[in-house]
C-alpha cells in the first residue's frame, strides 16, 4: 500500500522552464529524500531533509532546490530545466532510529522529460 | 565513504530456478546493508536488511541474503523464482550511525522466463 505520494506522474517541459514536483508521506516519518534515477536505472541521492537538517549532495546543480512546509511534505523545484534533467525523480521517507535510516519507503516516481 | 557494486547487470532464469544476485561493498566502519526491488514503472520496495547478528537474513517473498565480512559481500538469494520476481534489484549501503542516506548499487535486472 502506497504511503508516499508523488505528483505528477509525468511531466513534459521545455529547456529553461521551471518545474515543481510534490511529495507527501503519511507515515509520520521525520526524514524525507529525493533521488534521481536516470535512464540506466542508476540512483543518486539529491537531498535528505528532516526538521533539523538539510543535507545536499554536493554534485546537485544549484537550479535544484527542496521545499518543505512540514515534515510530511518535501517538494522539489527545478528553476531552469536542462536536457540532462530528464529522469525519474523518486521521493522517499524513513524514520531515523539509532541505527541509520533503517528502511526507506518510496513513491512511484515522477518522470520528467525535457524537450 | 561507502561504495557498493553489483557485478551482474542482467540475469535470466527460468521459473522455479534458484537465483543469486551479488553485492559487494567497501566501507571501514559499521555498516547497514539492504536490498530493494523495483518493478517496472514503480518505486523501490524494501526486501530485507542487515546490521548485526545472524549473517543470514530473511526477507519478504522467500528472499534471503547472507552477509560476509571477509568477502565484503551481501548476496541475495531465492530458492525458486516466480515470474512476478522479474524486476530490478538494488543493493544499498549506508554508515550505521549518523542517519545518512542510502547509497544504491547499479542494480541487477532479473528476467524470469516461463
Amino acid at each position: 500500500e502506497t504511503a508516499v505520494f508523488q505528483t505528477p506522474n509525468y511531466h513534459v517541459t521545455q529547456v529553461g522552464n521551471e518545474v515543481s514536483f510534490n511529495c507527501k508521506q503519511t507515515l509520520g516519518h521525520d526524514t524525507m529524500y529525493w533521488y534521481k534515477q536516470d535512464s540506466k536505472k542508476l540512483l543518486k541521492i539529491m537531498f535528505s531533509y528532516n526538521n533539523k537538517q538539510l543535507i545536499v549532495n554536493e554534485t546537485v546543480p544549484r537550479r535544484f532546490s527542496p521545499q518543505s512546509s512540514d515534515k510530511a511534505h518535501l517538494n522539489l523545484r527545478i528553476k531552469s530545466v536542462e536536457p540532462e534533467d530528464s529522469a525519474v525523480y523518486l521521493c522517499a521517507s524513513s524514520q531515523e532510529t539509532g541505527i541509520s535510516n533503517e528502511r526507506l519507503f518510496f513513491g512511484h516516481g515522477t518522470k520528467l522529460s525535457v524537450l | 565513504t561507502q561504495t557498493v557494486s553489483q557485478s551482474d547487470a542482467h540475469v535470466t532464469v527460468f521459473e522455479g530456478d534458484s537465483v543469486e544476485l551479488r553485492c559487494n561493498y567497501s566501507y571501514g566502519g559499521s555498516i547497514y546493508l539492504s536490498w530493494y526491488i523495483q518493478h517496472h514503472g514503480r518505486g523501490l520496495q524494501f526486501l530485507l536488511k542487515y546490521y548485526s547478528g545472524n549473517p543470514v537474513v530473511q526477507g519478504v517473498n522467500g528472499f534471503e541474503a547472507e552477509f560476509s565480512k571477509s568477502d565484503s559481500s551481501f548476496h541475495l538469494r531465492k530458492a525458486s523464482v516466480h515470474w512476478s520476481d522479474s524486476a530490478v534489484y538494488f543493493c544499498a549501503v549506508s554508515a550505521a550511525q549518523g542517519g545518512r542516506a542510502l547509497i544504491f548499487g547499479t542494480g541487477t535486472t532479473v528476467s524470469v522466463s516461463p
